[in-house]
């Protein structure tokens, strides 16, 4: 089975500044998707960034990137020019890259929650 | 992009009573839908996974008689909270998929057994 481990129950970084939330997995498994989901106190989860394995370029939205290493399965988000409005939740996903019924189901790290500053 | 939909977003029953949660793809056709329970401050918890036309899928732990999951159209999947206790009480979040990589979410519903 697949596990996510955040390690960083909480993080704060100034408005402006850079932060970098850290994720690693578990599995047996070549190909899969990591994500990156935001969910804000309104409880609606927005996916922020995914990555898929078989790329070795990282992916980047506009602030948002990655530093996925697959050898040491690691998946970290960075945050540039952090704003008042990305403060959340943040929690790493997994998901298989195997098409078919709970292949589909996602599997989430317990969290980061990200306080900025002003 | 795609929007799910679930309702109520809020539901204060009684203990002993049944609820249902509805979860709808508004504007796609969902093969599969998931069903999630989130704990404050916690992440989220698969509870089941539903196909449509077919039984859920339920996790090691959840109750499937306790928790009832019918995914009867591409478009609809219900959850029934069925004799519902104070320990019940939590955020439900369902997400649906039309087969892609992308899980689409569902705003949650927030269940208070008194």
């Amino acid at each position: 089975a697949q596990t996510v481990t955040q390690s960083q129950p909480e993080m704060s970084v100034q408005e402006a500044e850079t932060v970098t939330l850290s994720c690693t997995y578990d599995t047996s498994e070549s190909d899969y998707y990591l994500f990156w989901y935001k969910q804000p106190p309104s409880r609606q989860m927005i996916l922020v960034i995914r990555q898929e394995a078989y790329k070795q370029q990282n992916a980047t939205e506009n602030r948002f990137s990655v530093n996925f290493q697959k050898a040491a399965k690691s998946f970290s988000l960075k945050i540039s020019d952090s704003q008042l409005g990305d403060a959340a939740m943040y929690f790493c996903a997994y998901r298989s890259a195997f098409l078919g019924g709970s292949n589909y189901k996602l599997t989430f790290g317990k969290g980061t929650l990200l306080t900025v500053n002003p | 992009g795609a929007v799910v939909s679930q309702h109520p977003s809020w539901v204060i029953c009684k203990s002993g009573t049944s609820v249902k949660i509805e979860c709808r793809s508004l504007d796609f056709q969902a093969t599969t839908m998931f069903w999630y329970r989130q704990f404050p401050k916690q992440s989220l918890m698969l509870m089941a996974t539903s196909n449509e036309g077919s039984k859920a899928t339920y996790e090691q732990g959840v109750e499937k008689d306790k928790f009832l999951i019918n995914h009867a159209s591409l478009t609809l999947s219900t959850l029934t909270v069925t004799s519902a206790h104070p320990e019940d009480s939590s955020f439900y979040i369902c997400s649906a998929t039309g087969g892609g990589w992308t899980q689409y979410f569902g705003p949650g519903t927030r269940l208070l057994v008194l």
